[in-house]
């Protein structure tokens, strides 16, 4: 069965460092999306992406953050110049174009760990 | 207000006994969607169900059901004979039909099955 993979499943880096997390979706689907989820708490959503732009972001999704989707595989999120609070599980997910679409498969999972 | 509100933050069954995992949700979208994501400790998000707000039938997979009160705006799991590996966090996250693709999460149920 396809799934969504993430690389690296743990990146260890320096505060004010860039990083650059990277996921493959599954390949028929067109909707991406990059979400967080802070040790212990909720699941945030980040941003999500079509048709090679932004569809949406939350306001967690300011300018140290952008999004690529760099050829027709990868999907890939960028932290600009890291900080402490950044560090956190980044979950890339996608989903079929339907805009209603009854499942929503994420990755395994990025452990971003700002030191 | 919160979106997403599961009220349980532990919770134990018995092996092979059944339990409930509570949420509520706030919309006043009439199309929306409610996700249930089992995430154990190596930290993966399971997509486990799925209910559409216009789903005439309770949703079913497996050992896991929806039980969907739309004039509540509760959708709680159930998970039949519980079994050792279901011990994970649960999450019950929303998609609104009017704010794109994007799933709001709730705190989490932490679930411990009892040998």
């Amino acid at each position: 069965e396809p799934e969504v993979t993430q690389t690296p499943s743990h990146q260890v880096t320096q505060m004010g460092q860039e990083v650059i997390l990277r996921c493959v979706p599954i390949s028929n689907h067109l909707y991406f999306y990059w979400y967080r989820q802070i040790l212990g708490q909720k699941v945030e959503f980040l941003v999500s992406f079509y048709n090679n732009e932004i569809s949406e972001k939350s306001e967690i999704f300011d300018d140290q953050f952008s999004v690529e989707r760099p050829d027709g595989s990868n999907f890939t999120l960028k932290i600009r110049s890291t900080k402490l609070e950044d560090s956190a599980m980044y979950f890339c997910a996608s989903s079929e174009a339907l805009r209603r679409s009854r499942t929503r498969d994420f990755g395994p999972g990025t452990r971003l760990t700002v030191t | 207000a919160q979106k997403i509100t599961q009220t349980q933050p532990g919770m134990f069954v018995q092996e092979k006994e059944a339990v409930t995992l509570d949420c509520t949700y706030d919309t006043s979208d009439p199309s929306y969607g409610l996700f249930w994501y089992k995430q154990p400790s190596s930290g993966e998000m399971i997509f486990l169900i799925y209910q559409g707000s216009y789903d005439q039938q309770n949703a079913t997979e497996g050992r896991y059901s929806l039980n969907f009160q739309k004039a509540r705006k509760s959708a709680n799991l159930v998970i039949s004979a519980s079994q050792l590996g279901d011990s994970a966090m649960y999450f019950c996250a929303m998609r609104e039909g009017g704010a794109g693709n994007m799933l709001t999460f709730g705190g989490g149920t932490r679930l411990m099955v009892k040998p």
